[in-house]
């Protein structure tokens, strides 16, 4: 597809159980990120990937969050062990190399997961 | 205290009506972005900036790197600019592999025809 692709939009998660969402970044886009999204917030920077290479995962809220892009195209974030405050958007974005060589930024249409 | 801030919050306005977002930050910044997101989680990139203003079709984004500021202008605005309008900044390059936007919370913008 021409836009990055992110699925399932909707997942509706028991708490406890494990969720994995897919981005997949525009055709030859080097860099990819993702966001967490709370309502009525900002988005909030969770980890990057130059290609394969996770190069920041500072914003990994804890470590039942794991992030992994295997052959440097698509990605899957993984939360383990759901909790009621992972509820959010989920945003994969991605940029044809860094965001300091200046190039413009492409969001998905987010994940929307919902802990009950 | 949020390193990028906007204002207003929240903004109601009448079609036609010249709208104003602000944007402030407290870190040395490379680059700041507008970005416009609309019910449904989809974001789209508006502008780019660096330095001085730039402007697409009714859309105006300045920014003051001195008083680390930045506004977006929407004129002759629409029912369908209604959106939250959000501004993101990329600190400073400071090495390693570092990249990645801090983003403000958002403006929710409606105009009402």
């Amino acid at each position: 597809g021409a836009g990055v692709s992110q699925s399932p939009r909707y997942k509706v998660a028991k708490r406890g159980q494990d969720v994995a969402l897919r981005c997949d970044p525009i055709s030859g886009h080097v860099s990819l990120f993702w966001y967490q999204q709370a309502l009525g917030q900002g988005p909030e920077f969770l980890t990057y990937f130059q290609n394969e290479a996770q190069l920041d995962k500072s914003g990994l809220p804890s470590d039942r969050f794991f992030a992994e892009r295997p052959e440097g195209s698509v990605s899957t974030l993984k939360i383990q062990r759901t909790q009621q405050e992972d509820s959010a958007v989920y945003l994969c974005a991605s940029s044809l190399v860094g965001l300091y060589s200046g190039n413009t930024i492409y969001f998905g249409e987010g994940s929307w997961l919902t802990v009950v | 205290k949020n390193e990028v801030e906007q204002s207003p919050q929240n903004l109601t306005a009448q079609e036609g009506e010249f709208i104003t977002i602000n944007c402030s930050y407290s870190v040395g910044i490379s680059a700041l972005h507008w970005l416009q997101q609309h019910p449904g989680g989809g974001i789209v990139s508006l502008f780019m900036l660096s330095s001085g203003k730039k402007k697409h079709g009714r859309l105006i984004a300045t920014i003051n790197i001195q008083e680390k500021h930045s506004s977006l202008h929407i004129t002759a605005s629409h029912p369908r600019d209604s959106a939250v309008y959000i501004c993101a900044v990329l600190l400073q390059y400071s090495g390693g592999g570092a990249d990645g936007l801090t983003f403000g919370k958002g403006t929710h913008l409606i105009i009402q025809p």
